[in-house]
């Protein structure tokens, strides 16, 4: 069964510091990986995918196929990145996204 | 706001009461999907229509579940005979065509007491 998994309900930091948000899947063929974030009060909005291999708003992740991970990094977190984070993966036909449990992140001052 | 839009945003309704949902997608987007989101969980799949014909349905898409997207346009989500377990968040997102970002609506919060 397709799954994406992120262990974390909820991750705190201070401002400044290093964020790492984890995710893994488990997934038949190669499926794209995306972030997607939902600040307070906001739509469900996509942050960044792997294939583009962009760095948005500071954040990068890594697709690792030989740890069937993709983790969310910043390495100077702010407090405008408070928000709630979820890994998905798309399936090889194009047509559905799986979503892990979303992860909170609070950046306190 | 030229996003996706859902309607009515809230909606509390008695249990065994039928309920309907609109989405209007972005213009010209070909793809809609369905998702539910319950509390503390991501959201899961519901169903999705590429222009009016619906091409995938999610187990969790129960024969009181019907969705529709007659023009290729709005779709309706309608639930018959809600349950208490159909409590959660519905969302709509639509897409140009495959592999393109995903767009998602505000989402419609349902209710059953």
């Amino acid at each position: 069964a397709q799954r994406v998994t992120q262990p974390e309900k909820l991750l705190s930091v201070f401002k400044g510091a290093p964020v790492e948000l984890k995710c893994n899947y488990s997934y038949s063929g190669s499926p794209e990986l995306f972030w997607y974030v939902q600040y307070s009060r906001q739509r469900l909005q996509l942050l960044l995918r792997h294939i583009s291999r962009e760095s948005i708003k500071g954040f990068t992740a890594d697709l690792n196929k030989g740890e069937t991970s993709f983790h969310l990094k910043k390495p100077f977190a702010q407090e405008e990145d408070s928000a709630m984070y979820y890994c998905a993966a798309l399936n090889n036909a194009g047509n559905m996204l799986t979503f892990g449990g979303g992860t909170r992140l609070m950046v306190k001052p | 706001d030229t996003g996706v839009s859902q309607n009515p945003r809230h909606k509390i309704t008695k249990r065994g009461q039928n309920v309907t949902f609109r989405c209007d997608p972005i213009s010209e987007h070909n793809r809609l999907y369905w998702y539910r989101q319950t509390l503390g969980q991501g959201p899961e799949f519901l169903t999705y229509f590429q222009n009016e014909a619906q091409l995938e349905k999610s187990r969790l898409l129960s024969d009181r579940f019907s969705a529709e997207r007659p023009k290729g346009s709005f779709s309706t989500l309608e639930i018959q005979r809600t349950e208490q377990g159909d409590s959660a968040m519905y969302l709509c997102a639509s897409s140009l065509n495959m592999n393109t970002e995903a767009f998602f609506g505000q989402g419609t919060r349902l209710t059953v007491v």
